[in-house]
């Protein structure tokens, strides 16, 4: 079975502060990780996928295989940045499964 | 209008009544896929349908019924369901299915039932 965890429901930081989302996930083979966001009145939306290696608004995530990991950093948050962001994992199994953590809502103050 | 288009956005119901949510794909894709946002628990996958036919069907009672006429369009079918049914239904659409592909979402429609 396959689970993800994100152990914060709300992170409250101010602008220019360093910013870490958690995220652990449970998953016997090799996964593939995601970050989705989804902003005021808008819909969700993929941020950026561990395969691409990119960094995405300043965000980055790297996939830490022996802490099975996937933790959303930003060195200096923007107020814009205020959203919720939801963590999700794809197995290697049939079909397009993603299962998703349960959401961090992030609040940048100025 | 272009992306996922999900319609009504707001919906209440009587435990009684039937219903159904309409999500459209102005994407070209071939998967479409049905989600569950309630407030307390995390995003939860519905049902998978790729190039019309259902794939995936995660464990959904009865209650629920989908349909895929094409691979454009999906619908969500609803009949005597709970109050614990009320959430956000959210409707996604990627190329295909499998790994690498990107799944796009709708806004989501509303529901409520009483």
């Amino acid at each position: 079975a396959q689970r993800v965890t994100q152990p914060e429901k709300l992170l409250s930081v101010f602008k220019g502060a360093p910013v870490e989302l958690k995220c652990n996930y449970s998953y016997s083979g090799s996964p593939e990780l995601f970050w989705y966001v989804q902003y005021s009145r808008q819909r969700l939306q993929l941020l950026l996928r561990h395969i691409s290696r990119e960094s995405i608004k300043g965000f980055t995530a790297d996939l830490n295989k022996g802490e099975t990991s996937f933790h959303l950093k930003k060195p200096f948050a923007q107020e814009e940045d205020s959203a919720m962001y939801y963590c999700a994992l794809r197995g290697n199994n049939a079909g397009n499964m993603l299962t998703f953590g349960g959401g961090t809502r992030l609040m940048v103050k100025p | 209008e272009t992306g996922v288009t999900q319609t009504p956005r707001h919906l209440v119901m009587g435990m009684t009544n039937k219903k159904s949510l309409k999500c459209e794909q102005h994407l070209g894709h071939n998967a479409m896929y049905w989600y569950k946002q309630s407030a307390k628990k995390p995003l939860e996958l519905m049902f998978v349908y790729n190039f019309k036919e259902q794939t995936e069907n995660n464990s959904v009672p009865s209650r629920f019924s989908p349909e895929c006429p094409n691979s454009s369009h999906l619908f969500l079918h609803l009949h005597t369901l709970q109050p614990e049914d009320s959430a956000l239904y959210l409707c996604a659409s990627s190329q295909e299915t499998g790994r690498g592909n990107e799944q796009f979402f709708g806004p989501g429609t509303r529901l409520t039932v009483l």
